[in-house]
């Protein structure tokens, strides 16, 4: 079974510019969250969806948007890019639209953004 | 609110000792515990996971972890570690409140000498 898939790997961009990244959930999984980790901050939650909806959103500026799409790929976009938003974004996929002791979230390899 | 700290930045470990990482949490309820390890280039990947029960949890790879309520603790050990087991590793909380968002500690880097 494939794993998440997340597009592209790495991503070069200069300040000002827009970016979008994408992820491809596990086969089935209908709930993606979305993370940024830098070295100084961390593992930080940014958002979460699950069928086609947005249920939670980390304490990011509106900036920072995502949507899902039916097939339970999801992306995001990140506008007016700043030298801050230089991180690694890492999204999961999982079956159920919360935390339970019978689901696992499983994490893609990550996009590695890097603002010039 | 969820908190999580880890207080060890950096652990060395001689390959074929013990390991215990240490995680404490913050939360008014029961929380949902999880451990996870992420190798240079990687996602991440979930070692084990507590959500009730015993508050002993056997993962993958050898780890176990230990869930004591009374001093807010959930510490990872594995009783001998192999080369491969250096990576970074995040300890994360999540609770009952219907979503799936974790919170996450600030990691600890393993490095296993020889």
């Amino acid at each position: 079974k494939a794993g998440v898939t997340q597009t592209p790997r790495y991503l070069i961009k200069t300040r000002g510019q827009q970016v979008t990244l994408s992820c491809s959930p596990i086969s089935g999984h209908r709930s993606v969250s979305w993370y940024q980790q830098t070295p100084g901050q961390g593992l930080q939650f940014l958002f979460e969806y699950f069928s086609e909806t947005q249920r939670n959103k980390g304490n990011f500026p509106g900036r920072f948007s995502g949507r899902q799409f039916s097939n339970s790929r999801s992306e995001m976009n990140v506008s007016t890019l700043e030298l801050g938003d230089s991180a690694l974004y890492l999204c999961a996929s999982s079956l159920a639209q919360a935390v339970s002791s019978t689901d696992t979230q499983y994490f893609g390899p990550g996009t590695r953004l890097t603002v010039l | 609110a969820q908190s999580v700290t880890q207080p060890d930045i950096h652990i060395t470990v001689s390959e074929g000792a013990s390991l215990e990482l240490r995680c404490n949490y913050s939360y008014g309820a029961t929380p949902y515990l999880f451990w996870y390890v992420q190798s240079p280039g990687q996602g991440l990947q979930l070692l084990l996971k507590y959500f009730s029960g015993d508050t002993l949890v056997q993962g993958i790879k050898g780890f176990e972890a230990e869930f004591k309520r009374s001093q807010s603790s959930f510490n990872l050990r594995k009783p001998s570690v192999h080369w491969s087991d250096a990576a970074e590793y995040f300890c994360a909380v999540g609770a009952n409140t219907g979503f799936q968002k974790l919170v996450f500690g600030t990691g600890t880097r393993l490095l296993v000498s020889p």
